[in-house]
């Protein structure tokens, strides 16, 4: 069965420090992983996802399938970054399993 | 971006009462959407995939005559929560795709339900 945790529900860091995410996944099949943000007051939306291999708002995501690992990371955090922060795992039948969520703050 | 409306976005009621939350695609035509349930400080799980035209998809250990789904149209779904008890109270999360290829998600605003 699909699985994706996130071991962190509460993460802090200084404004300026590097900032890493963790997400693991567990899951059959070839994964196809995705990070939404949620920040206060609005609505979850997509941040990135694996195969785009993209960079969003200073964030990238790298999928280490020998380590079934899909850890998010910003090597310097902005105020702005602080939200809550969702790893997703899309199964084949297209549905979306989300892990537990890391809340990050992002301190002045 | 696609825009998922969800109403209504708060709705109280009492026990043994049945409640309809609506998840509406906006701007674009929805053949699959996505029913969530997110407990307080916890993660969404996922409850259905809802098919328009065809019978939702429960996920394990989710009641399909408590939580009735129906996707009568490309630009609606609905969950109905079905003679509602205090322990279904919770935050429901519709959400849609524009594009099956891409896999991004778009998601309603969410509906607080509370059964007193």
């Amino acid at each position: 069965a699909q699985r994706v945790t996130q071991p962190e529900k509460l993460l802090s860091v200084f404004k300026g420090a590097p900032v890493e995410l963790k997400c693991n996944y567990s899951y059959s099949g070839s994964p196809e992983l995705f990070w939404y943000v949620q920040y206060s007051r609005q609505r979850l939306q997509l941040l990135l996802r694996h195969i785009s291999r993209e960079s969003i708002k200073g964030f990238t995501a790298d999928l280490n399938k020998g380590e079934t690992s899909f850890h998010l990371k910003k090597p310097f955090a902005q105020e702005e970054d602080s939200a809550m922060y969702y790893c997703a795992l899309r199964g084949a039948g297209n549905q979306f399993y989300f892990g537990t969520g890391t809340s990050l703050t992002v301190i002045p | 971006g696609a825009v998922v409306s969800q109403h209504p976005s708060r709705v109280i009621c009492k026990s043994g009462t049945s409640v309809k939350i609506e998840c509406r695609s906006l701007d674009f035509q929805a053949t699959t959407m996505f029913w969530y349930r997110q407990f307080p400080k916890q993660s969404l799980m996922l409850m259905a995939t809802s098919n328009e035209g065809s019978k939702a998809t429960y996920e394990q250990g989710v009641e399909k005559d408590k939580f009735l789904i129906n996707h009568a149209s490309l630009t609606l779904s609905t969950l109905t929560v079905t003679s509602a008890h205090p322990e279904d109270s919770s935050f429901y999360i519709c959400s849609a795709r524009t594009d099956p290829n891409t896999g991004e998600l778009f998601f309603g605003e969410g509906s607080r339900l509370t059964v007193l």
